[in-house]
């Protein structure tokens, strides 16, 4: 069965910071990834995914991801934080295997931005 | 709609109520799922259409919940006899893709509490 870690719960970052949260993935092939974001109140929104080809992985709103099959890790980054990115953020996996299955999300990661 | 929409928002149900969760997905979609998000945890997988077949349910957590999509759009969440459990958010996300785990747009949610 596949299932994501998120090892931080919680992540303190300055604004204008660089930021990295963790995640881990355990599937057997090739992994479909995602990463999306929640605001309080709100649905999630997708910020990017990876399915195949570069490993790195452009999003919207700055963000940028790396697949890394060695280490089984799909890391979201962001080059510099600005006080809106404070929002609970979750990693995703889907099977690869075809049909519309549903995806396994991690815990969530809570983001908090300091002035 | 633009987006998919969810109601009711909010929902306080006494123990032992029935209570029913609309999801009106983005026109045309054809997969549609229900999640389960539990406060401060990801979002659990609970059944999945395919227009108005539904081709999945193992994560539905008992013979309570019950889900529908009639004519393959607008989907209904039943939950009878509801427990202080049950309570949590529920989302609804849809999907234009039938092979592989295509971009989820997720609706606002229902928050129930069961009292």
């Amino acid at each position: 069965a596949q299932s994501v870690t998120q090892p931080d719960i919680h992540i303190t970052v300055s604004e204008g910071a660089s930021l990295e949260l963790r995640c881990n993935y355990s599937y057997g092939a090739t992994p479909y990834l995602f990463w999306y974001v929640q605001s309080p109140g709100q649905g999630l929104q997708l910020l990017l995914k990876y399915f195949s080809g570069d490993t790195l992985v452009q999003g919207i709103k700055g963000f940028e991801a790396e697949f890394k099959r060695s280490q089984s890790s799909f890391n979201l980054r962001k080059p510099s934080v600005h006080w809106s990115d404070a929002a609970e953020y979750f990693c995703a996996v889907g099977d690869s295997g075809g049909g519309a299955d549903g995806l396994t999300f991690g815990k969530g990661t809570h983001l908090i931005i300091q002035p | 709609g633009a987006g998919v929409s969810q109601s009711p928002r909010y929902k306080v149900a006494k123990r032992g109520q029935d209570v029913a969760l609309r999801c009106d997905p983005i026109s045309g979609h054809v997969s549609l799922f229900w999640y389960q998000q539990a406060l401060g945890q990801g979002p659990e997988f609970l059944t999945y259409f395919q227009n108005e077949a539904q081709l999945d349910k193992s994560g539905l957590p008992s013979d309570r919940f019950f889900a529908e999509r009639p004519e393959g759009s607008v989907s209904t969440l039943k939950i009878q006899r509801t427990q202080q459990e049950d309570s949590a958010v529920y989302l609804c996300a849809s999907s234009a893709s039938i092979q592989g785990p295509g971009e989820l747009f997720f609706g606002e949610g229902s928050r129930l509490t069961v009292l």
